[in-house]
């Protein structure tokens, strides 16, 4: 199993729409966990950090599912600036020195 | 401004030859950290540092060095031992010496070979 995994996509969704992506990670002693964005040809930015509890930032909620290894994303009332592919970024193990590692991403086309 | 700046943004490399990569942060972060990302892929750390002096080898090391000297700067070299080296170079801090907290990234260097 890939320490984290993602669907590629690319997900063509309409202006408007709810999209979520899914990540899921192989090492269960993981701690930290972000979603990230990436504009083509630029460097990536961070979107959320992803709690146990669950956050919320604007249209934009991350949900952690430490049971199942899985990590979520989900984008309400989508606009053109979101189409980005969004990487999904957990640290390597149980200690805090552990690096990050990233996902290949999943794109996403919001199309008007 | 504070952030990270990584010169030059386009960098071309013969056979054979080493080139260096700058990086330089002026956010006060102890770790920085060195990527590189290839088409439809994702990022694989190279490189990391998480304080003056000291650095760690990340999964694909082969083929690179880096120096930390100062708190500053992060510089990543590409030596002609590495046989792959067209990529987008990104480089990053955090704030803490710990690997696993939030990364900040410069713009990056596209290295090609000619």
């Amino acid at each position: 199993r890939k320490e984290v995994e993602q669907d590629p996509g690319p997900f063509n969704v309409p202006e408007g729409a709810t999209v979520a992506f899914n990540c899921t990670y192989s090492n269960s002693a993981s701690q930290s966990f972000f979603w990230y964005r990436q504009d083509c040809r630029k460097e990536p930015k961070l979107l959320m950090s992803v709690y146990s509890s669950g956050n919320e930032d604007g249209r934009f909620t991350a949900q952690l599912n430490r049971a199942s290894q899985y990590i979520s994303l989900l984008i309400r009332d989508s606009k053109l600036s979101d189409s980005a592919t969004y990487l999904c970024v957990v640290n390597k193990g149980h200690s805090g020195n552990t690096p990050l590692v990233f996902g290949k991403g999943t794109r996403l086309s919001v199309i008007a | 401004d504070g952030g990270i700046t990584q010169s030059p943004k386009y960098l071309f490399r013969k056979e054979g030859q080493n080139v260096t990569l700058s990086c330089e942060q002026n956010l006060n972060h102890d770790a920085m950290y060195w990527y590189r990302q290839d088409p439809g892929q994702g990022l694989r750390l190279i490189y990391y540092s998480q304080i003056v002096n000291d650095f760690q080898k990340g999964d694909i090391a082969e083929g690179y060095s880096v120096s930390r000297e100062k708190k500053e700067s992060f510089p990543l070299t590409v030596t002609s031992a590495q046989k792959n080296p067209t990529a987008f170079y990104l480089c990053a801090s955090s704030i803490g010496r710990q690997a696993q907290e939030t990364q900040y990234f410069g713009p990056g260097t596209r290295l090609l070979v000619l």
